[in-house]
């Protein structure tokens, strides 16, 4: 089954303690980009990458780092997580060009206390 | 900046009804108009999507009508069923040239009534 997966759907954790959230999609899709929801403010890009070892800063890129040493996986770093960054994240991925059609993953919902 | 404006923020719809969705934007260099359905607990999904060179899109009880001089785009849903209630967001692809951008309105909470 063709998918996104991400890992941990659920985390609560307090300020300062880094923590990595998983994302990987089994479709071979060049473009994988991550997305945090909040209400009244929609989705909005955190950082992107275009290929393996390609990445660059979305719109909210703040206190995020990403890598993509493989095809497959695009994981979210926050180093020194704080309580604004509690929030409801998305991986997506696509191919290149076709970015309309992207691919979400079920979505990992963070508490920093 | 808020480059794709979407409205209303909710909508209540009865059962059978039209629901109707708008989006606005102005970067004239987007090249692909998406509408993502998002129900509780789950990642949006794409519903249907236009390209700027068409006026109107029509899948099953989805239409995106399209006015390019205007600059706006919107959904409507026929015969609205409660199985629509979900999230709507309206969306605008920038292309290769933009690093594939996509870029998101604020999202519409539809609620369909029985």
């Amino acid at each position: 089954e063709a998918q996104v997966t991400q890992n941990p759907r659920y985390l609560i954790t307090v300020t300062g303690k880094k923590l990595t959230v998983t994302c990987s999609q089994n479709m071979n899709h060049e473009y994988m980009s991550w997305y945090r929801q909040d209400p009244g403010l929609g989705l909005r890009q955190i950082y992107y990458s275009m290929n393996v070892e390609v990445t660059d800063k979305g719109d909210v890129p703040e206190g995020y780092k990403v890598s993509r040493k493989e095809k497959r996986n695009f994981p979210l770093i926050l180093e020194s997580p704080s309580p604004n960054q509690t929030s409801l994240y998305f991986c997506a991925s696509s191919f290149l060009g076709s970015s309309y059609e992207q691919y979400f993953g079920p979505g990992t919902r963070l508490t920093v206390t | 900046q808020q480059q794709v404006k979407q409205s209303p923020q909710s909508l209540i719809v009865q059962k059978g009804g039209i629901s109707i969705i708008n989006c606005a934007y102005e970067n004239t260099a987007f090249d692909y108009f998406p509408w993502y359905q998002q129900f509780p607990g789950k990642g949006p999904a794409l519903l249907i999507a236009i390209r700027p060179d068409v006026s109107e899109k029509k899948e099953g009880r989805f239409t995106i009508s399209f006015n390019k001089s205007a600059k706006q785009f919107s959904l409507h849903i026929m015969d609205s069923q409660p199985g629509d209630s979900a999230t709507y967001f309206c969306a605008a692809s920038g292309g290769k040239s933009s690093g594939d951008k996509l870029t998101f309105g604020t999202g519409t909470r539809l609620a369909v009534r029985p």
